[in-house]
């Protein structure tokens, strides 16, 4: 079974800075989608960015990256210029066959004016 | 992406009764899931919802407590019967791409479910 794991149960930026949330995840298959997702306080759960595992490029969403290392099970985000409306609860999450999504823990990410 | 409502968007019930939560999709979708969330808690699957056949549950829940309705590609129900106030939670639909090419999910806005 896959397990996804989330170091960070909460985590503080300040407003305009950068901020990096940890993922690390276990399986024993090649072939599989990483995933991070926001839920901001409206509890509506928003795709930030994705990753094929196959692919060896990080993915980058405008202010949202990832740095994904294969061999170290690693997969984690990065969020620049941070902006208030970043404040939410973010959630790694792995797929690697017919949408059956594993989720992490989360980590409560509070943006400081 | 797929435009997901949900029904009611919150409620609040009495211990023993039941609540059906509806979940509707702007299109066709091949794959329609169901997850818990707990106050402070991550997403956890309840079950996979397939048109045409019965629901795929995963271990800890069971189709009595939890049954699921699959009329069509764009429609389905959790239901949640005998509730207690362990059942206080968000219960979340989600879809899944229709030969996407990442295997990704969109969720709906969630069912607030509070129970005394």
């Amino acid at each position: 079974a896959q397990t996804v794991t989330q170091s960070q149960p909460e985590m503080s930026v300040q407003e305009a800075e950068t901020v990096t949330l940890s993922c690390t995840y276990d399986t024993s298959e090649n072939n599989y989608y990483l995933f991070w997702y926001k839920q901001p306080p409206s509890r509506q759960m928003i795709l930030v960015i994705r990753q094929e595992a196959y692919k060896q490029q990080n993915a980058t969403e405008n202010r949202f990256s990832v740095n994904f290392q294969k061999a170290a099970k690693s997969f984690s985000l990065k969020i620049s210029d941070s902006q208030l409306g970043d404040t939410a609860m973010y959630f790694c999450a792995f797929t690697n066959a017919g949408n059956m999504l594993t989720f992490g823990g989360g980590t409560r990410l509070m943006v400081k004016p | 992406s797929a435009v997901i409502s949900q029904k009611p968007s919150r409620d609040i019930c009495q211990r023993g009764t039941s609540l059906t939560i509806q979940c509707q999709v702007d299109s066709q979708v091949t794959m329609m899931f169901w997850y818990r969330q707990q106050p402070g808690q991550s997403l956890t699957l309840i079950a996979t919802a397939n048109q045409g056949s019965e629901a795929t549950y995963e271990s800890g829940f069971v189709i009595d407590k939890f049954p699921i309705s699959r009329p069509n590609l764009t429609f389905s129900t959790l239901t949640v019967s005998n509730m207690s106030p362990e059942d206080s939670s968000i219960y979340l639909c989600s879809v899944g791409s229709s030969g996407g090419a990442y295997n990704e999910q969109f969720f709906g806005p969630g069912t607030r479910l509070t129970v005394l």
